[in-house]
């Protein structure tokens, strides 16, 4: 079946840094990705949806200076977090759609100090 | 816009006996509904998900669960709780087309031999 790549899976950044996840569609193309952040003992709150060739839609009370989304070809999604901070610490998943499935990344468990 | 509701924060069921998770949702159009588990420090892992057709839907590990229309419910089942099911369990809803999960702030589910 369809397998959604995520990377790094774990990264620990100092304050000030920062950092990039990678979401990568295996075997099929993904014009559109989501991307969801879940804190510790929280749901999966979406952050943004990503868009080949054209800009991230961010949902509301998230700061797309601060989240840079990149969809540069139709299997590649990024998430860039600058200047990361300690409250940005968090569980970053990404997933992309096929038909009526989604499919999810591995997740990536941000910390930063 | 979608919505989901997961009206417990904790279930606690002895091993054994049935267990139920309850959902109730909201969406515009025909709802394409999922069940997601969580595991401690792990992504997500799909369940179940009812799209068309019959409205009792089996999924992985013994799960099972009832859409129904009426009620605008999606309660997720299984006639015999193991201590391994405890997890924290997702429901979400989507709409049709490129449009991401809306998840439910999730259920802890603790089953106690």
């Amino acid at each position: 079946g369809a397998v959604v790549s995520q990377h790094p899976s774990r990264v620990i950044c100092k304050s000030g840094t920062s950092v990039k996840i990678e979401c990568r569609s295996l075997d099929f193309q993904a014009t559109t990705m989501f991307w969801y952040r879940q804190f510790p003992k929280q749901s999966l709150m979406l952050m943004a949806t990503s868009n080949e060739g054209s800009k991230a839609t961010y949902e509301q009370g998230v700061e797309k200076d601060k989240f840079l989304i990149n969809h540069a070809s139709l299997t590649l999604s990024t998430l860039t977090v600058t200047s990361a901070h300690p409250e940005d610490s968090s569980f970053y998943i990404c997933s992309a759609p096929q038909g009526e499935k989604l499919f999810f990344g591995s997740g990536t468990q941000l910390s930063v100090l | 816009a979608q919505s989901v509701a997961q009206p417990e924060d904790q279930v606690n069921v002895a091993e054994g006996n049935p267990l139920t998770v309850k959902c109730t949702y909201s969406v515009s159009g025909n709802p394409y509904l999922f069940w997601y588990v969580q595991y401690p420090n792990r992504g997500l892992q799909f369940l179940l998900k009812y799209i068309t057709g019959d409205n009792l839907v089996k999924g992985s590990y013994g799960f099972e669960a009832e859409f129904n229309k009426s009620q605008t419910s999606f309660h997720l089942k299984k006639p015999s709780a193991l201590v391994s099911d405890s997890a924290l369990y997702f429901c979400a809803v989507r709409a049709w087309g490129n449009t991401p999960l809306v998840f439910g702030k999730g259920t802890r589910l603790s089953v106690i031999a």
